[in-house]
């Protein structure tokens, strides 16, 4: 099983900032089969980024998908209002798996 | 657009069993590989199953293999999860969900609570 870990567990930060969520797996994800997702409380989880770095359909430029191998990031530049929830990484290289999410707060 | 709707959640004693329904519509669902996920209250995503788009192979998480079973039927664009000696640990909201890899399309979720 690869397990993913994320890292901050949260972050605290204001509108307008930038915020770099981490997301590092056990063993190498091959052909970059990692996904981001989106939680807002209350709602189900929405697909941001599939393959490490390609946006799903309405999602805006603001979110960047990095990375490749072990380590993989997610990038949120000037964070609006609506983004401030709970973010999940997911590997579909073997079976499926989550990390256990990063929050981002408002400080 | 494209929906999928939950149904079948609630309360539940411990060793009980539960059949959860996901009604899909608004895309070819005959097409798509499709996932269970859930959520323990206040807690992170697990995925549990998914199936085929032909509902020839199936697959589990290790943790809960024995326990489920999930199955679909195309003609009716539904999508089942057979859940076997309920736990307190199995509290969770249901997601059913479009699997290409990611899960793209997503329910709402129907709450599962197991208690005596």
């Amino acid at each position: 099983e690869i397990v993913l870990t994320q890292s901050p567990g949260t972050l605290s930060l204001s509108p307008g900032e930038r915020a770099t969520l981490s997301c590092r797996a056990s063993q190498s994800v091959s052909n970059n089969y990692l996904a981001w997702y989106q939680q807002r409380p209350g709602l189900a989880p929405r697909l941001l980024i599939y393959s490490a770095s390609n946006r799903a359909t309405g999602i805006p430029d603001r979110f960047t998908g990095s990375g490749s191998g072990t380590d993989f990031t997610l990038t949120i530049n000037r964070l609006e209002p609506e983004d401030f929830a709970v973010y999940y990484c997911q590997q579909y290289d073997y079976s499926r798996t989550f990390g256990q999410g990063t929050k981002v707060e408002i400080k | 657009q494209a929906q999928l709707v939950e149904s079948g959640g609630g309360v539940v004693k411990p060793g009980g069993s539960l059949r959860l329904s996901c009604e899909a519509s608004g895309f070819n669902f005959k097409d798509y590989y499709m996932a269970w996920i859930r959520q323990a209250p206040g807690k992170g995503l697990e995925w549990i199953s998914y199936i085929t788009s032909g509902g020839t192979i199936e697959y589990y998480a290790d943790s809960l293999k024995g326990r489920l079973t999930i199955s679909r039927d195309n003609a009716k664009n539904s999508l089942y999860l057979q859940i076997n000696s309920l736990r307190a640990e199995d509290t969770a909201i249901y997601y059913c969900a479009t699997d290409w890899g990611a899960f793209e399309i997503w329910g709402q979720g129907t709450m599962v609570t197991v208690s005596s």
